[in-house]
């Protein structure tokens, strides 16, 4: 089965930059495209990237996505780090009977 | 707005069944593909059941599949999930939500609010 793996979690100072990654157990990660939402504490996702590299309207261009085919990962950076932005990251991707399939999630702490 | 509002959630024992609803308002429900997800508690998000807009295309999660059952009602602007034979593993906030097409992929969004289902003796 298809898995998506992430750190459980990560940590950096407000005003720096972040990169969470999302590592596919098998074939190539680009080969489906990659999501990411963020999960604030008690309330439900919202995307903040689709399509890899695809910000909906109103996600600030601090957040930003890409892929590296080399390591069969997806990458979420955030830059100039805000206290806000401190969530829950989750990775999301499709299988090859086209099944979405998650992330086990990031924990984002900004200290 | 878009707005989506689940119910139907609560304490069950193993074995039983629940019926969780999801009311769309604010876009043409009868347009979208929706699905439901779960969230266990402390735990991540797991995709649980799709539908087509028409509600002739389904897909399950193996963990779910042969129990929930995924249905819609364009009318009433509504989406289901019928769950049967629970298990203790089920207990989760459930979560339906719209599947935005987009250029080259699908993208959840929005998502409701979701719904507790317990599942416990």
């Amino acid at each position: 089965n298809f898995m998506l793996t992430q750190p459980h979690s990560v940590s950096e100072s407000p005003g720096k930059t972040v990169t969470i990654s999302c590592t596919g157990s098998s074939g190539s990660i680009a080969s489906n495209y990659v999501q990411w939402y963020q999960q604030r504490p008690g309330s439900a996702p919202t995307t903040v990237i689709y399509e890899d590299n695809q910000r909906p309207s109103g996600v600030p261009d601090r957040f930003s996505g890409s892929i590296d085919s080399s390591s069969n990962s997806a990458s979420l950076t955030i830059s100039g780090l805000k206290t806000e932005d401190e969530a829950d990251y989750y990775c999301q991707s499709y299988d090859s009977s086209n099944k979405a399939v998650f992330g086990g999630g990031t924990q984002l702490t900004v200290l | 707005e878009v707005q989506l509002v689940e119910s139907g959630g609560g304490l069950v024992q193993p074995g039983g069944s629940l019926r969780l609803s999801c009311a769309a308002s604010g876009f043409t429900f009868s347009s979208y593909e929706m699905n439901w997800v779960r969230q266990a508690p402390g735990k991540g998000l797991e995709w649980v059941s799709y539908i087509s807009s028409s509600g002739s295309t389904i897909y399950y999660a193996d963990s779910v599949k042969g129990r929930f059952t995924i249905s819609r009602d364009n009318a009433k602007n509504s989406l289901y999930l019928q769950m049967n034979s629970l298990r203790a593993e089920d207990t989760a906030v459930y979560y339906c939500a719209v599947l935005v097409p987009a250029a080259r992929s699908n993208w959840f969004d929005p998502w409701g609010q979701g719904t507790l289902v317990t599942v416990s003796s």
